[in-house]
């Protein structure tokens, strides 16, 4: 299947600090990507939708201000987090759609994870 | 909200088939059921999706009702490495529509 890499894997900040998460497909084109935020013991939630060219859509209850979101190439999206907290420690993973996506199925490959640490 | 209803965990002995069921009674006509794993601190792992027909691959096997208001995905001989968080979700099948995932089953699998 398709693989979608995310760099960093793991990162530890501290307080105040912004930290950037890279979420690429590397085999395909990916106009619409999704990040999701996990939490120890639950399970994936919806951050946002992330469209190349255009705005991201953000999940109700998330700051669009804090998680800054950027689609910058049909391969690449990548998750700010703004003047992170320890409340911010989470496990982010991304996820692309890949196929023909109005006129056929298709399926969503995700990322391996970064899971962020704020001191 | 995910409209799907898991058991929130199972056992299951190395070598036997693994049963996992999951409820969807207010799937549409349009939707599948797809079914996806999480092995520890990893990114969720495609497993089998299916519309109405019962499906099959490498991994699984998917088992869906005439009335397609439940499934079951089979592993049919589970090992230690299918220990994991295992999620049925239903969606569309076309479009750029995100996966909502629910809580899953979490599948020991013991030697």
């Amino acid at each position: 299947g398709a693989v979608v890499s995310q760099h960093p894997s793991r990162v530890i900040c501290k307080s105040g600090t912004s930290v950037k998460i890279e979420c690429r497909s590397l085999d395909f084109q990916a106009t619409t990507m999704f990040w999701y935020r996990q939490f120890p013991k639950q399970s994936l939630m919806l951050m946002a939708t992330s469209n190349e060219g255009s705005k991201a859509t953000y999940e109700q209850g998330v700051e669009k201000d804090k998680f800054l979101i950027n689609h910058a190439s049909l391969t690449l999206s990548t998750l700010t987090v703004t003047s992170a907290h320890p409340e911010d420690s989470s496990f982010y993973i991304c996820s692309a759609p890949q196929g023909a996506v109005a006129y056929s199925y298709n399926e969503q490959f995700f990322g391996p994870g970064t899971r962020l640490t704020v001191l | 909200d995910a409209k799907t209803t898991q058991p929130p965990s199972m056992d299951c002995a190395e070598g036997r088939a693994a049963n996992l069921p999951c409820n969807h009674s207010t799937i549409s006509g349009n939707e599948y059921v797809y079914w996806y794993r999480q092995i520890h601190s990893q990114g969720p792992q495609y497993i089998i999706h299916g519309l109405k027909n019962n499906e099959t691959n490498e991994m699984a096997s998917l088992i869906i009702t005439e009335d397609r208001k439940s499934s079951t995905l089979i592993l049919p001989h589970a090992t230690l490495r299918d220990t994991a968080v295992y999620y049925c979700i239903v969606r569309v099948g076309v479009g750029n529509t995100p996966l909502v995932f629910g809580k899953g089953t979490r599948l020991s699998v013991i030697a």
